[in-house]
């Protein structure tokens, strides 16, 4: 089955600490995106790739970092910069079109920091 | 500045209609998208409008006006797993989704 996953759905770190959160896709899908979700808020955009070695800052991309080496991959590490961290973190796919760019979810990771 | 407005909660009986309001001011539009998500779980995908009008699928229906910068989805014959919040999304002019707070729909038996 084609999907997006990712891992792990729950992870507790300690603040201070750096974590990466894990995303791929196998639907041959060239543009790969991270959002973050608090309560009452809309999804924000915190990075998004449309190619391989390349990426872009989205909205709130300030103590985050990504990494394209694969076109299935596109992990994200909350660094301890970030001053508040805990959030639903989400991961999603979708074709490169000019017309139609539905976008695919992961299943998503909560982050929680103590 | 982009903006986009929806009601933050609705409430609704089984059985019943609703229609959830999305306005929108953006950078450009290149369509717009409505997603149901569950609580703690990921959106998925309803309907996807760029032209003026109503497209309906099933029990959902999703209506644009370009001009007033307006969107609806109707929900129809309401059941108890259609309670979720819906999200409503604009493609802007870059082709990047900017996503409303979304509505949350409790439906009441």
């Amino acid at each position: 089955d084609g999907g997006i996953t990712q891992s792990p759905k729950y992870l507790f770190r300690k603040e201070g600490q750096n974590v990466t959160l894990s995303c791929e896709q196998n639907l041959n899908h060239d543009a790969m995106y991270w959002y973050r979700q608090d309560p009452g808020q809309g999804l924000r955009l915190i990075y998004y790739s449309q190619i391989v070695n390349d990426f872009q800052k989205g909205d709130i991309a300030e103590g985050y970092s990504v990494s394209r080496e694969k076109k299935e991959s596109f992990p994200l590490t909350v660094t301890s910069a970030q001053k508040n961290p805990t959030a639903f973190y989400l991961c999603a796919s979708s074709m490169i079109r000019t017309d139609y760019n539905e976008q695919f979810f992961g299943p998503g990771t909560r982050l929680t920091v103590l | 500045g982009q903006n986009i407005d929806q009601p933050t909660e609705m409430t609704a009986t089984e059985g019943a209609i609703v229609q959830i309001n999305c306005t929108y001011q953006t950078s450009g539009f290149n369509g717009l998208f409505w997603y149901q998500q569950h609580a703690g779980e990921a959106p998925t995908f309803l309907s996807y409008n760029v032209l003026d009008g109503l497209e309906e699928k099933g029990r959902f229906s999703s209506f644009l006006s370009r001009s007033k910068g307006y969107s609806y989805l109707l929900l129809k014959e309401l059941q108890m797993k259609d309670s979720a919040s819906y999200l409503c999304a604009v493609m802007d002019s870059n082709y990047q989704l900017i996503w409303g707070a979304g509505t949350k729909l409790i439906i009441k038996p």
